[in-house]
């Protein structure tokens, strides 16, 4: 069975600092990839996705950027942390572009609070 | 105009009510549909696919109407445990399947 891990679960970095949350994939080949953003009562705000190694789509232009080194790895990342970063990051994969109709699978999340 | 648009509610109903959400999406490339519940502080989990047929689980109807570019959700006989975040989901087909979350519908079911 596929299942997905992405960590930290929660993390505390001050303003102007890297950051790095990284999510692997296990148990499928070729998924896509996505990174969301969810503000404080908010709704999900597509970050990244990607639909192979090296292959990125950036939906906002931010702070931030993601790399997919290999073919279950997906990172995000940033030079230097802003306030407004702060949010829960979710990472999620779906299988192939082959089986349109398959839903997405979330990891558990990364609560980052940027003080 | 956002990709997919929801209600944001909040909806407050008494046990044993039942209870739709709307959601509509702008663009005609989208190719499969699904709602998702959020509790809070978790992440968001399938709740149903949504076929052009329209589909049932249980208590839960979803309809979708892709001339309108509208889909729906029906909570019948509503229960504490129903109390979330409805998501509406679209899957768009632009060489890589993009994922696109409304902003969600905060359900509140009351004894």
């Amino acid at each position: 069975s596929q299942t997905i891990h992405q960590w930290p679960a929660t993390l505390v970095q001050p303003v102007g600092s890297p950051l790095s949350l990284e999510c692997t994939v296990e148990g499928t080949s070729n998924p896509n990839l996505y990174w969301y953003r969810q503000a404080a009562g908010r709704g999900l705000q597509l970050l990244f996705y990607s639909v192979g190694i090296g292959q990125i789509s950036s939906e906002v232009p931010q702070n931030l950027s993601a790399s997919r080194p290999q073919d279950r790895q997906f990172i995000l990342s940033s030079k230097k942390l802003l306030l407004s970063d702060s949010g829960f990051y979710l990472c999620a994969w779906r299988p192939f572009e082959g089986e349109f109709g398959a839903e997405a699978f979330f990891g558990q999340g990364t609560r980052l609070t940027v003080v | 105009r956002k990709e997919v648009e929801q209600d944001p509610g909040p909806f407050n109903v008494p046990e044993g009510a039942t209870v739709a959400f709307n959601c509509t999406y702008s663009n005609s490339a989208s190719q499969s549909f699904f709602w998702y519940r959020q509790d809070c502080r978790k992440e968001p989990k399938l709740l149903m696919s949504v076929y052009s047929s329209g589909n049932e689980d249980g208590r839960f109807t979803a309809q979708l109407n892709r001339a309108s570019q509208y889909i729906s959700l029906l909570i019948r006989d509503s229960k504490l445990s129903d109390s979330a975040t409805y998501l509406c989901v679209v899957n768009l087909n632009t060489g890589g399947f993009k994922t696109i979350f409304g902003a969600g519908t905060r359900l509140f079911v009351k004894a």
